[in-house]
């Protein structure tokens, strides 16, 4: 059964570096990609990004000069890292994971989810 | 991107109800469609993917349907579990882009 585990800085002031790591116990970790996904206060989910094991990203274009994802393979962590944050990025931010393809079970499904972290921006 | 709309917006229904939620795409994406239910302070959960399959453990009361564009939730007899948000999901092209959610209150 895997388990994604998530932490980091809850507390930034605008124009600070947003830094969050996810660790994925259990199951394998290469074979999926690993995804950000963040949801501002009342509001709906956006995805961020993702991430594979072999360091392949893909990011959202609206954040995509702001965001960088990478992967240890050697601890079965994920990071996030978003520069120049401002009031717009406070969000409780999710680690997921996602299966890159369609099958009898899955489809581009995140089947599996950190349990957030709640990211305020404050002057 | 890809646009997703969900509607409605929020719903009220009764326990024992049935509801439908719909939610379209701005474009064609096949059946790569899934639905998530979230609760308030927890991380959304999958219970329906490629559009229409049943995810392993969710209840048979919810089933999905649609392709294409248009693409519909349904839940056959509300439980009092139910009552939550409910969001859909393309996985057809990055980025997976959300609908804004349908809030299923009582």
């Amino acid at each position: 059964q895997v388990q994604l585990q998530q932490w980091g800085a809850g507390l930034l002031r605008p124009s600070e570096t947003l830094s969050l790591t996810c660790a994925v116990y259990g199951g394998s970790f290469s074979g999926y990609f690993w995804t950000w996904i963040r949801q501002p206060p009342g509001k709906g989910l956006e995805w961020i990004g993702q991430i594979n094991h072999r360091g392949h990203t893909n990011y959202n274009p609206s954040l995509e000069s702001r965001v960088f994802l990478s992967v240890d393979t050697s601890s079965n962590q994920i990071s996030l890292k978003l520069r120049s944050v401002t009031a717009a990025d406070a969000a409780v931010y999710f680690c997921a994971r996602v299966t890159p393809f369609c099958s009898s079970t899955t489809c581009y499904t995140a089947d599996a989810w950190g349990q957030g972290t709640t990211v305020t921006v404050s002057s | 991107d890809i646009q997703m709309t969900q509607s409605p917006s929020s719903l009220s229904a009764s326990v024992g109800d049935r509801v439908t939620i719909s939610c379209r795409a701005s474009q064609s994406i096949s059946n790569y469609l899934n639905w998530y239910q979230q609760k308030s302070g927890r991380a959304p959960e999958v219970l329906i993917y490629g559009a229409s399959s049943l995810q392993s453990g969710v209840p048979s009361r919810f089933s999905g349907s649609g392709s294409g564009t248009d693409f519909t939730l349904s839940i056959s007899s509300l439980q009092p579990e139910d009552f939550a948000t409910y969001y859909c999901q393309q996985g057809y092209r990055t980025p997976y882009t959300f609908g804004q959610g349908t809030k299923l209150e009582i």
